[in-house]
């Protein structure tokens, strides 16, 4: 079964902390993205991923920056935490052959609370 | 008008009904649809693309109207399981691996 996997569940973390949340994904997908997702606003944007050390923004990148290093690995950095920030981050991974879109795949998410 | 509009519902049907979800998009140069189910304070997971031709799995059937922009998604004969949140899901134009979600809509089956 394919898999993407988030490193942590949960997460508390301090105004001011610099945050990694890390993604791995075994399909070998080009395709990885990184969501965050909030009541009454859905799944928005953040960063995503191309290729390896190619990335682009989303639609919401302030606050935070990526890295993908192997192909297998996307993660997430919030510089300088704040109570803002406060989501439940989803990873996603995805293969598009051509102009079919097979849809993601997500992990199970990582909520992180700023205190 | 909003990428990707759905009711957000709730919808609270009773077992064995059938119940419509209805969605709008607003590129009409997107490529790829999908429906994806959200489960309570879990990740989204893919329930079925949606094609032109019209797609179905089992209850559940999937309709795409490009001319009107419109996607739909049919559950019949309702179970306790199928409460979720319904998340439509649409290509962005011009750049057929980046996706937009729906809001979704909250789907309760009652016993």
């Amino acid at each position: 079964d394919v898999k993407v996997t988030q490193s942590s569940r949960y997460l508390v973390k301090r105004t001011g902390e610099k945050v990694f949340l890390e993604c791995v994904q075994d399909m070998d997908h080009e395709n990885m993205f990184w969501y965050r997702q909030d009541p009454g606003l859905g799944l928005r944007l953040i960063y995503f991923s191309y290729d390896v050390k190619m990335k682009e923004k989303g639609d919401i990148p302030e606050g935070y920056s990526v890295s993908r290093e192997k192909k297998e690995r996307f993660s997430l950095i919030l510089e300088s935490a704040s109570t803002n920030q406060t989501s439940m981050y989803l990873c996603a991974s995805s293969s598009v052959d051509g102009q079919e879109n097979y849809g993601y795949t997500f992990g199970s998410g990582t909520r992180l609370t700023v205190v | 008008r909003k990428e990707v509009e759905q009711d957000p519902g709730p919808f609270n049907v009773p077992e064995g009904a059938t119940v419509a979800f209805n969605c709008t998009y607003s590129n009409s140069a997107s490529q790829s649809f999908f429906w994806y189910r959200q489960d309570c304070r879990k990740e989204p997971k893919l329930l079925m693309s949606v094609y032109s031709s019209g797609n179905e799995d089992g209850r559940f059937t999937a309709q795409l109207n490009r001319a009107s922009q419109y996607i739909s998604l049919l559950i019949r004969d309702s179970k306790l399981s199928d409460s979720a949140t319904y998340l439509c899901v649409v290509s962005r134009g011009g750049s057929n691996y980046k996706l937009t979600f729906g809001k979704g809509t909250l789907l309760t089956v009652n016993p």
